[in-house]
């Protein structure tokens, strides 16, 4: 199993600019999650789906933030317009809660730099 | 409101030295209970649950933890710590048996290891 692929690793954009991140969760996981980690925050929660329908989005900090789950092996978390607030590390991680295997998978992350 | 705290933002033992990371956690009924560890660069990795049943919990890389309900304490240990531990531990709580799909990260600590 090649785990949760998040693409980019690394981006880095003008202010103003639109951002798109990916996420492919692992195969037969029925949750995903996109987390952001700063240095001043933690790690917060910013959405979460379950098989593919949005549940909880009251973390995304504003209406320049949106995420999407077009199927099961795919979500992106676009930002529009970019801010340098928020340049932080953007997880995706994919959950099997009907199984033995609780707890998440995490991605490797995109840094995000927004100058 | 449920919270996990970890006391320790940053600890410094030497190679071959026990560790031990506090995590407390408030919250009304039975917890989930995890830990996670995240390397340089890496997402977060799963490396022991609690959910149930005997109260010491055994995971990978030689890491066991101890769930205290007295305490509200889940603190993880590990005999003798390697080089390779140094790392970002994050203790995490899920909020209920319903919903422990969305679970709560502590601001986490820091590990560092001297050869």
């Amino acid at each position: 199993d090649a785990g949760v692929i998040q693409s980019p690793r690394h981006e880095v954009t003008e202010m103003g600019q639109e951002v798109t991140l990916r996420c492919k969760p692992i195969s037969g996981h029925d949750y995903l999650f996109w987390y952001r980690q700063t240095m001043m925050r933690g790690l917060e929660l910013l959405i979460y789906f379950n098989n593919n329908v949005p549940i909880d989005d009251s973390g995304m900090p504003e209406d320049r933030f949106s995420a999407k789950m077009p199927n099961a092996s795919f979500s992106t978390l676009k930002i529009q317009p970019s801010e340098p607030r928020d340049s932080a590390v953007y997880f995706c991680a994919s959950s099997d809660l009907g199984h033995r295997n609780y707890g998440y998978t995490f991605g490797s992350g995109t840094r995000l730099t927004v100058v | 409101a449920q919270s996990v705290t970890q006391p320790d933002i940053h600890i410094t033992v030497s190679e071959g030295a026990s560790l031990e990371l506090r995590c407390n956690y408030s919250y009304g009924a039975t917890p989930y209970l995890f830990w996670y560890v995240q390397s340089p660069g890496q997402g977060l990795q799963l490396l022991l649950k609690y959910f149930s049943g005997d109260t010491l919990v055994q995971g990978i890389k030689g890491f066991e933890a101890e769930f205290k309900r007295s305490q509200s304490s889940f603190n993880l240990r590990k005999p003798s710590v390697h080089w390779s531990d140094a790392a970002e531990y994050f203790c995490a709580v899920a909020t209920s048996k319903t919903s422990y799909d969305k679970v709560i990260f502590g601001p986490g600590t820091s590990l560092s290891v001297i050869p």
